[in-house]
């Protein structure tokens, strides 16, 4: 079954630690995504990547880094940078055309997220 | 300024009755619309959505509604399941291909269905 997975579920942190977070997708999609979403709060966009060897900042990307080599995985990386980096952080992804508007490139799939705590 | 609102943190429906889920948002830009599901330690899942230039999206028990003038959304689910107990976020975004997955997200509603 095509999906999206990330790595790992839970994960703790020293605070001043960097730490990577994984995500692959076989939906053969070629737009990534990562959102953070805090207790009681929306999900908020932190990078996002329409194309391999490109990516863009979303609204809340200080402190984070990514990359995109692969078109199957977007790894988050949180930085010490990160001021405040305690949250539930989901990885998403969608169809997308370089030019022109695709039906359905509004959808996204989601992992199941990974829950990072700092100690 | 928070675009998208969803006003009520928790509904509470009883089993087979209608359950109604309410979403705001400010910015007229937004052509596209979409609700999303999701289940505690779980990512969201896909549920419905509309595009501006309709005022009606049906699927099976779910049903959105779209305002434009009042820039209100709403999501009617009949009848209620108790499996439909989760957190349901609403969504906008745009019609442009490099805009079309930057959704933005209200806080989400608690509906939670009483057996």
């Amino acid at each position: 079954d095509g999906g999206i997975t990330q790595s790992p579920k839970y994960l703790f942190r020293k605070e001043g630690q960097n730490v990577t977070l994984s995500c692959e997708q076989n939906l053969n999609h070629d737009a990534m995504y990562w959102y953070r979403q805090d207790p009681g709060q929306g999900l908020r966009l932190i990078y996002y990547s329409q194309i391999v060897n490109d990516f863009q900042k979303g609204d809340i990307a200080e402190g984070y880094s990514v990359s995109r080599e692969k078109k199957e995985s977007f790894p988050l990386t949180v930085t010490s940078a990160q001021k405040n980096p305690t949250a539930f952080y989901l990885c998403a992804s969608s169809i997308f055309r370089l030019t022109g508007y695709l039906l359905g490139a509004n959808v996204l799939t989601f992992g199941a997220g990974s829950r990072l705590t700092v100690l | 300024d928070q675009q998208v609102k969803q006003n009520s943190p928790s509904l509470s429906v009883q089993e087979g009755r209608i359950s109604i889920l309410n979403c705001d948002y400010t910015n007229s830009m937004f052509d596209y619309f979409l609700w999303y599901k999701k289940y505690p330690a779980e990512g969201p899942t896909f549920l419905i959505s509309i595009s501006s230039i309709k005022d009606k999206n049906e699927d099976g028990r779910f049903t959105v509604f779209l305002n434009k003038s009042a820039k209100h959304l709403s999501l009617h689910i009949v009848p209620s399941q108790p499996g439909d107990s989760a957190v349901y976020f609403c969504a906008a975004s745009f019609k442009t291909h490099t805009n079309a997955g930057k959704s933005t997200f209200g806080d989400g509603t608690t509906l939670t269905v009483k057996p």
